[in-house]
């Protein structure tokens, strides 16, 4: 079964400075990776993934995500982080069982200090 | 113009009580789907349907039944609500669901607390 970890339950970084939400994955096949985020009471907004091409995605709010099939990580980053970041970062992978359904990591906090 | 939909934002009931939660979307997608997030904020799929068609029936108890009127409305129906149902119930849709490039795109959620 295709499964997603995200080691961090929380990620603090003060703003201006790059920021790192680390995930890796587990598949059988090719993996199709995504990154959400979730704002406090909102639903989830997409913000990138990985199907096939070039490792380094780049996705809204000015993050992008590094695909590393050795490491098999697909890690969300974003230069300087802004105090309007803070969020909770899902990353999901597809799950190819008929139709397809999004499997997800648990979540990683982002706190963004000013 | 919200792409995806969900109604009420917020349910407080009784335990034992029937509710139901309303999700549309105006994307013109053919999969919807149902996901529930927990206390702590992880995230499963329960139901996934095609064009009006149950795909996707992730063990959920037969408490829960979704429903398809058409394929722009996936609604969700609880039937005897249990404390353990409390959670944030979340809607979305996708353009066909067999493509592996489909996003997902989510609705903002529905708070259900049973008491």
């Amino acid at each position: 079964a295709q499964s997603v970890a995200q080691p961090e339950d929380q990620v603090n970084v003060a703003e201006g400075n790059p920021l790192t939400v680390k995930c890796t994955y587990s598949v059988s096949g090719n993996p199709y990776l995504f990154w959400y985020v979730q704002y406090p009471n909102r639903g989830l907004q997409f913000l990138l993934k990985y199907i096939t091409g070039d490792n380094l995605v780049k996705g809204s709010y000015g993050f992008e995500a590094e695909f590393n099939k050795s490491q098999t990580s697909f890690h969300l980053k974003k230069p300087s982080a802004l105090v309007s970041d803070s969020a909770l970062y899902f990353c999901a992978v597809r799950d190819f069982t008929g139709f397809q359904k999004l499997v997800f990591g648990t979540g990683t906090r982002l706190l963004v200090s000013p | 113009d919200t792409a995806v939909s969900q109604t009420p934002k917020y349910l407080v009931t009784q335990m034992g009580n029937d509710k139901s939660i309303k999700c549309e979307q105006n994307l013109g997608h053919d999969t919807m789907y149902w996901y529930k997030q927990d206390s702590k904020k992880f995230l499963k799929i329960m139901f996934s349907y095609n064009n009006k068609e149950l795909i996707i029936n992730e063990t959920v108890p037969n408490r829960f039944s979704p429903k398809s009127p058409d394929k722009a409305h996936l609604n969700l129906h609880i039937n005897s609500l249990e404390l353990g149902d409390s959670a944030v119930y979340f809607c979305a849709s996708s353009l066909f669901g067999t493509s592996v490039e489909e996003t997902q795109y989510f609705g903002p959620g529905t708070r259900l607390l049973v008491l």
